[in-house]
């Protein structure tokens, strides 16, 4: 059975940083690409950042470039998305999603339950 | 940039009715790359359809998708009381865009 379970969320400042892990088990973690998407409050889903299978390649929405950076340890079986700079905007529950291949194209197979991140003064 | 344009914003029908959303995109994307995904509060989304028309695995046969060029669209043919959710479509070839959702409630 595929798990996805994030954490490291909380309550930041704005300008503050913050660190989201994803462990992954029930599949063979190098083969899939994976993605981290977010709901801002009362919003639909928005694609933040993904990673190929590898590890090689990485993408960012124009809205987080330059602040966020994802990243994987396939030997830890783990994803993570380093945020800085966050802004009150980058409010959300932040899912971790498994793509469906290594690299393009690919859909999310499976989904974690998501990790809230707050950003408030 | 491809955009996905889903509708209606709200389907309010009651279980046992057909329920029928829409996802339209800005330009034609050349292939079927096209997915849906099924929302409820609190719970992590669920892949129900991929290369526009089909199931993912556990899937029941009563959701089945269809469309191609700039046009797909979700079918549920008999609405049961947990289908009601918020159904996203994404495009999974040149971009990663979700379509901005439907909700689909009880009448």
């Amino acid at each position: 059975e595929v798990q996805l379970l994030e954490s490291g969320g909380g309550l930041v400042q704005p300008g503050g940083s913050l660190r989201l892990s994803c462990a992954a088990s029930g599949f063979t973690f190098s083969s899939c690409a994976m993605s981290w998407v977010r709901q801002a409050p009362g919003k639909g889903l928005e694609w933040v950042s993904a990673i190929t299978g590898g590890g090689g390649d990485t993408y960012h929405a124009d809205s987080v470039k330059g602040r966020f950076t994802i990243s994987r340890d396939n030997s830890k079986n783990t994803l993570y998305l380093q945020m800085n700079s966050l802004r009150v905007e980058d409010t959300a529950i932040y899912y971790c999603a498994q793509g469906s291949a290594a690299a393009r194209p690919y859909y999310f197979d499976h989904w974690g339950q998501g990790i809230l991140v707050t950003v408030s003064s | 940039e491809i955009v996905l344009t889903q509708s209606p914003g709200t389907l309010s029908l009651s279980p046992g009715e057909r329920a029928t959303l829409s996802c339209r995109a800005s330009q034609n994307f050349g292939s079927d790359y096209l997915a849906w995904y099924q929302h409820k509060p609190g719970q992590a989304p669920r892949l129900l359809i991929y290369g526009a028309s089909r199931r993912a695995i556990g899937i029941p046969d009563r959701f089945s998708g269809s469309g191609s060029g700039t046009d797909f669209t979700l079918t549920i043919s008999r609405l049961e009381p947990e289908d009601f959710a918020v159904y996203y479509c994404q495009q999974y070839g040149s971009s990663r865009a979700f379509g901005q959702g439907t909700r689909l409630e009880v009448k």
